[in-house]
């Protein structure tokens, strides 16, 4: 059974760096085609891709907060981490991970952490 | 850069009807990599089609994907009470000089 699970604060101040964690079970990111991604959600928007890192440790991110965004695996953990650095209220969300598998999609979410951005 | 765009924004159906959801691509995309999500409100999205067309595990045969090149549907044969979400689709793979995920807008099906 895959599980994935996001942690980290519900609150952080702005300028202040974002450090989430996923752990997840059932899987493996140490098989081929196997990676995770974050994705987050404004409160009523869209989803929107933020970063991915796959088996082989190869780290996408999206394009337009490359520069904030820093992604990294713990293969003996079984956690991936996200930390996004200067957050701004406009980085309050709905933060998830997933499990990506290429050719597939994203089969498996995590339910979510929602972090607020504010003083 | 891909950018990936859901009409309508708004499909108001009733349960049984048919619901046709449209995702157009920028520039052409392969259709291994393009998928369709159902978010439920408070809920995190659910996978419903990849590679286009392929039902993802559990998922009922009533939704159905298809397309190629920019243009790409979903197609929920007859709406249960259940199907009324939001629905996202998505490419993943090479975007321009960059690879990565890419949501559309979503396209909110109401009673």
């Amino acid at each position: 059974q895959v599980t994935l699970r996001e942690s980290g604060p519900a609150l952080v101040k702005p300028t202040q760096t974002l450090t989430l964690t996923c752990t997840f079970s059932g899987f493996s990111l140490n098989t081929g085609g196997m990676c995770v991604a974050w994705i987050r959600q404004p409160p009523g928007k869209a989803l929107e891709w933020l970063a991915l890192i796959d088996w082989d440790d190869d780290k996408y991110y999206r394009t337009s907060l490359k520069t904030r965004l820093t992604v990294s695996k713990d293969t003996s953990k079984n956690q991936v981490v996200l930390t996004m650095t200067n957050m701004d209220p406009v980085d309050t969300a709905t933060y998830y991970c997933a499990r990506v598998r290429h050719g597939s999609g994203a089969d498996h979410w995590g339910q979510g952490t929602l972090v607020t951005v504010s003083s | 850069e891909i950018v990936l765009t859901q009409s309508p924004d708004i499909l108001s159906l009733s349960p049984g009807e048919r619901a046709t959801l449209s995702c157009r691509a920028s520039q052409t995309v392969s259709s291994s990599y393009l998928a369709w999500y159902q978010q439920k409100l408070g809920q995190a999205p659910r996978l419903l089609i990849y590679g286009a067309s392929s039902r993802a595990t559990g998922i009922p045969d009533r939704f159905s994907g298809s397309g190629s090149g920019t243009d790409f549907t979903l197609t929920i044969s007859r709406l249960e009470p259940e199907d009324f979400a939001v629905y996202y689709c998505q490419h993943y793979g090479s975007s321009g000089r960059s690879w990565g995920l890419t949501f559309g807008g979503g396209t909110k099906v109401a009673i």
